[in-house]
């Protein structure tokens, strides 16, 4: 059965890095059959996808968020990661990944990462 | 492509018919339209893809339709484990955008 985790520091200071991390059990992330995303929900908000990594290593982000965010993947642990720079309190959000056909079919339970000094 | 969903809320009885609203502002490509339920404190769960198929082990009373830029998500009769909020997903065109959900609850 496939499960989603995402682990990584609850709390990051403004203009630094966010990194979290999704490790990926009952399904291998080097599939060619699928993709693999980052999406966030601000508390009480909506969501809002980040970007997408393939296997093959193709990524694509959106552009809202393309100058600040890296996502990458490593197959040996089968953990995609997330990497968002120069944060601000509005990057305060439940961090999920998700498994992606194109539509997200199963997702982890998400992280709150919360920016603050 | 902005999805808009209405009603914001939609206030329902057990065993009442539900029916939300997902309008697109460009056509959605291929109908590449999801729908997924969020109850609080928990991940969104994917209910509809392709406008209108129903995800693994989704109960037949969830049932969606239409084309184009009009979208729509029935619950034939509402269960107690029905209300929560629902969003509405374009994954036609890159960046894949939400709708800003539709909060079904207890009337």
């Amino acid at each position: 059965q496939l499960h989603l985790q995402e682990s990584g520091p609850g709390l990051v200071k403004p203009s630094e890095t966010l990194s979290l991390t999704c490790t990926v059990s009952g399904d291998s992330i080097s599939s060619d059959l699928y993709y693999w995303g980052w999406i966030r929900q601000p508390p009480g908000m909506g969501l809002e996808w980040i970007g997408s990594i393939y296997s093959g290593g193709s990524r694509y982000y959106n552009p809202s968020l393309r100058s600040r965010v890296t996502i990458s993947m490593d197959t040996s642990k089968n953990q995609l990661s997330l990497r968002l720079n120069s944060v601000t309190a509005a990057d305060t959000a439940v961090y999920y990944c998700a498994r992606q056909r194109d539509y997200f079919d199963s997702w982890g339970q998400g992280t709150l990462v919360t920016v603050s000094s | 492509n902005v999805l808009t969903q209405s009603p914001g809320t939609l206030s329902l009885s057990p065993g009442e018919r539900a029916t939300l609203s997902c309008r697109a502002s460009q056509s959605v490509s291929s109908n590449y339209l999801a729908w997924y339920q969020q109850k609080p404190g928990q991940a969104p769960r994917l209910l509809i893809y392709g406008a209108s198929s129903r995800a693994t082990g989704i109960p037949d009373r969830f049932s969606g339709s239409g084309s184009g830029t009009d979208f729509s998500l029935t619950i034939s009769r509402l269960e107690t484990e029905d209300f929560a909020v629902y969003y509405c997903q374009q994954y036609g065109t890159s960046p894949f955008t939400f709708g800003p959900g539709t909060k079904v609850d207890i009337k």
